[in-house]
């Protein structure tokens, strides 16, 4: 699977959008962009996921460049809930999903 | 409403004991996993499994042993606990669209 780089921390004030980067240049045709997040030590959560066209569901959206070298997870509307280290992960998915391999991610920090 | 459940959600035991970290998932689903997670650091896969009777060893390597008699079913034992084992199990399982976590096992051997 490619690898993935996110910055450690962000900050966001509550109300506001919380833009969050992910660089895969690396990433092959295969691939789907996954993004995971865990709040406190609770187990990771589904946010969204995407291959190459921009996706969005209740929870965020995905951007995904055309080259698809790297890709923003938006929270439009962030609040203090939202705090949590969000992964952005890369892998084969469809009938190749298999293992994720987590990161580091970056821990979002919502203020009031 | 989980439908991936780990049991027992904090367990404290004393070096050389047997243990089982249970795990259990109600959506049909093939693929299931234990992760490893300590205290503000990265998960790491210990175990997976892509259906009855596989299992196959993670990226970091681990004392534990798992078994797959059953889709539903798929417990993690370790024969003798040491204080290194102290750590969080995580359990999930898959299907196309993704992972779904169970809540954790946080052990901690004395």
């Amino acid at each position: 699977d490619a690898k993935t780089t996110q910055p450690p921390s962000m900050d966001c004030a509550e109300g506001r959008a919380a833009n969050l980067p992910c660089n895969h240049s690396t990433i092959s045709g295969n691939e789907y962009v996954y993004w995971y997040r865990q709040i406190h030590s609770q187990g990771p959560q589904y946010i969204i996921h995407g291959l190459k066209n921009n996706e969005t569901n209740e929870m965020a959206s995905l951007i995904i460049t055309e080259d698809r070298k790297s890709s923003t997870l938006i929270l439009p509307h962030a609040t203090l809930r939202d705090t949590a280290v969000y992964y952005c992960i890369v892998s084969a998915g469809g009938t190749s999903y298999g293992k994720l391999t987590f990161g580091q991610g970056t821990i979002l920090t919502v203020h009031p | 409403e989980a439908d991936i459940y780990q049991t027992p959600r904090y367990l404290v035991i004393g070096t050389g004991k047997k243990i089982t970290l249970e795990c259990s998932q109600t959506m049909g689903h093939d693929k299931m996993y234990w992760y490893q997670q300590d205290p503000g650091m990265e998960l790491h896969l210990i175990h997976y499994s892509y259906g009855v009777n596989s299992t196959e060893k993670g990226d970091l390597s681990s004392e534990s042993t798992v078994s797959r008699i059953r889709t539903e079913h798929f417990p993690l034992t370790l024969e003798s606990a040491r204080p290194s084992h102290t750590s969080q199990y995580l359990c999930a399982s898959s299907e196309r669209l993704g992972y779904t976590f169970g809540s954790g096992t946080r052990l901690t051997v004395v």
